[in-house]
């Protein structure tokens, strides 16, 4: 089983729509966890890190669910520029932060 | 403010030559460094990962090698190139004092082995 398991879409949504993507991990230690947004050809950068409480950032919201090895994003009023890669990220418990990476949601936004 | 510069940007390389990928950070001291690997449409996988100078673990077992000769410089090499690792190669930094979580990538090395 994959460490990070990530729906790999694509998911082809209208602007305006309201898209989540799911996230789940293997390991029951993992203390850290976010979600990195990846454009074409280009290298990864943080979209959000993701609280046990679960957070918002204006149109995103992040939910993690530790019980159930779970993580969410939601995308509201989803814009153009929204399409782009979507990267589920866990750290494993540990003295750094080694970066387990899912193989990404692909999300396009059409007019 | 702290940048990481990764270079170059494309390679195209034949079978069995040899490889090497450099990547410096300025303005940290001490970062926790990352080597990844994306293919074509996949995900990203840790390839060799640094905490200090000459302190190297490998994440999975391959042809490339990886050295840190000074404190914000990190290095992917290889002795004879396989068709097999060609990808994108994204180097990436930390703060290592666990004070800020988030990981800063270059902008990538896409190798093409021919």
């Amino acid at each position: 089983r994959k460490e990070v398991e990530q729906d790999p879409g694509p998911f082809n949504v209208p602007e305006g729509a309201t898209v989540a993507f799911n996230c789940t991990y293997s390991n029951s230690a993992s203390q850290s966890f976010f979600w990195y947004r990846q454009d074409c050809r280009k290298e990864p950068k943080l979209l959000m890190s993701v609280y046990s409480s679960g957070n918002e950032d204006g149109r995103f919201t992040a939910q993690l669910n530790r019980a159930s090895q779970y993580i969410s994003l939601l995308i509201r009023d989803s814009k153009l520029s929204d399409s782009a890669t979507y990267l589920c990220v866990v750290t494993p418990s540990g003295g750094y932060n080694k970066l387990i990476f899912g193989a990404g949601t692909r999300l396009a936004v059409h007019p | 403010s702290q940048t990481i510069h990764q270079w170059p940007a494309t390679l195209v390389q034949p079978v069995g030559s040899p490889l090497s990928l450099e990547c410096t950070v300025e303005g940290t001291s001490n970062p926790n460094l990352y080597w990844y690997r994306q293919a074509a449409g996949r995900g990203l996988q840790l390839l060799f990962y640094s905490v200090g100078i000459g302190q190297i673990s490998s994440e999975v077992p391959q042809n490339l090698s990886a050295s840190r000769p000074q404190d914000r410089q990190f290095i992917l090499s290889s002795k004879k190139l396989l068709l097999s690792d060609s990808g994108f190669y994204l180097c990436a930094w930390e703060d290592s004092t666990g004070k800020n979580t988030e990981a800063f990538f270059g902008q990538g090395t896409r190798l093409t082995v021919v």
